[in-house]
């Protein structure tokens, strides 16, 4: 079984409908984040959360909110979706240790708004 | 604020041929730096990591170094093949007195297509 799983892996949706994209992880780590993937842009941080009472904003906020509802869970959501988030959205999870980190990704959720 | 700057793509080259994307950065302190790998339809994998200046990561014939004097972290493969056919991404995280930030800046990423 995958460590970091995200559902749903694919989502159609329509302007201004709220949306919620779900990630889970069994690596017990405490870190968790969500980037956006565009072409030619790499991918940018939406949000982080270093515990389950920390959750900070990242490059790119705007539009997004977050959930932290236990270590293993960190969902993001959209409010009222807009068809410049149409984009490939990946959660990632890490684990600091000797003052160094790695991250995990998952399989990415691919949103398409119309 | 940092960034990560990669060259353009994408890179087409044949099987058993040299590799070398190329990376630099620009970041205060002392940055961890990272290569990951997408795969098509897949997430990011870390390929490899260094985290302190001269340090070589090495991971399945791929190899970078780290480079303080010329701020970068090029990624190299001697012979690649089909199977390497992927996204590349440089990234970094920041560091302070040895501890990371946890927040990774990436690159644009760079399409690299093997044919046989």
């Amino acid at each position: 079984d995958a460590d970091v799983t995200q559902t749903p892996r694919n989502r159609i949706t329509k302007t201004g409908k709220r949306i919620m994209l779900e990630c889970s992880q069994t690596k017990g780590h405490d870190r968790m984040y969500w980037y956006r993937q565009d072409p030619g842009l790499g991918l940018r941080l939406i949000y982080y959360s270093f515990d389950v009472k920390d959750i900070n904003k990242g490059e790119i906020s705007d539009g997004y909110s977050v959930s932290r509802q236990a270590q293993a869970k960190f969902s993001l959501s959209l409010e009222s979706a807009i068809p410049n988030q149409t984009a490939l959205y990946f959660c990632a999870t890490s684990d600091l240790s000797w003052g160094q980190e790695t991250q995990y990704f998952g399989p990415g959720t691919r949103l398409l708004v119309l | 604020g940092d960034s990560v700057t990669q060259m353009e793509g994408p890179v087409t080259l044949s099987e058993e041929a040299f590799l070398t994307i190329n990376c630099t950065y620009t970041a205060t302190g002392y940055p961890s730096l990272f290569w990951y790998v997408q795969y098509p339809g897949e997430g990011l994998q870390l390929l490899l990591k260094a985290t302190k200046a001269d340090d070589k990561g090495s991971n399945k014939g791929f190899e970078a170094t780290y480079r303080k004097e010329t701020t970068s972290f090029h990624l190299e493969k001697g012979s690649v093949q089909v199977s390497d056919s992927a996204v590349y991404f440089c990234a970094l995280s920041a560091n302070a007195g040895g501890t990371s930030y946890g927040k990774l800046t990436f690159g644009q990423g760079t399409i690299l297509t093997v044919h046989p």
